[in-house]
């Protein structure tokens, strides 16, 4: 089972930010959390991934609460390219992984 | 650099045919390997993954199987499809220790008839 817990979908104007949040209250020490998004008729492309401290890179920042109990993904400025399902999961050092059932992100022109 | 393969892009079979899918890495090796589907509207359903040439682990009881012939080979195989194997297949793969990104093939739509 997925151990992340996501809203089923969110909106937001382009090139507006977009904070997408992620649930993951049973996180053990040793956990990743990884974004991924997908757009439609393709397989889920990788966005970022941390650990403990907030990370940056050039799609995204991901910032992780100090408990790691949750995380939110930020898009800085969003475009109607950024429409997709963004997936939040744990990945462990050797876990299969497991995806869930994602944010549909919808963007407003 | 790293590159995944999957064949074919689209498949049209009908119920009871066999299905033989295959995935392939180029530019890393001893990787984890990954099989997925998704079923239209659905989110991923992990089918099967590998840590090793032979060492491939379950995680849905049903009539597909996979094997992992080579170190950047993987396979994903029916006897006698069911409508309901109807789906987009993925195949990804991980460096490891598998919590380093994971890289996705372009996927295999399968439609059972």
């Amino acid at each position: 089972d997925a151990k992340t817990t996501q809203p089923n979908s969110m909106e937001s104007n382009e090139e507006e930010p977009v904070h997408l949040p992620c649930n993951h209250s049973t996180i053990s020490g040793t956990d990743y959390i990884h974004w991924y998004r997908q757009l439609p008729s393709q397989g889920p492309e990788y966005v970022i991934h941390g650990l403990t401290s907030n990370v940056n890179n050039r799609m995204a920042s991901l910032a992780i609460a100090e408990d790691r109990k949750s995380s939110t993904l930020i898009l800085h400025r969003a475009t109607l390219r950024d429409a997709a399902v963004y997936y939040c999961i744990l990945r462990d050092r050797d876990d299969k992984i497991i995806f869930g059932k994602g944010t549909r992100l919808h963007i407003l022109p | 650099s790293q590159t995944i393969h999957q064949w074919p892009a689209t498949l049209v079979q009908p119920v009871g045919s066999p299905l033989s899918l295959e995935c392939t890495v180029e530019g890393t090796s001893n990787p984890n390997l990954y099989w997925y589907r998704q079923a239209a509207g659905r989110g991923l359903q992990l089918l099967f993954y590998s840590i090793g040439i032979d060492q491939i682990s379950s995680e849905v009881p049903q009539n597909l199987s996979a094997s992992r012939p080579q170190d950047r080979q993987f396979i994903l195989s029916s006897k006698k499809l069911l409508l309901s194997d109807s789906g987009f297949y993925l195949c990804a793969w991980t460096r490891r220790p598998s919590y380093n990104e994971q890289f996705f093939g372009p996927g295999t739509r399968l439609t059972v008839l």
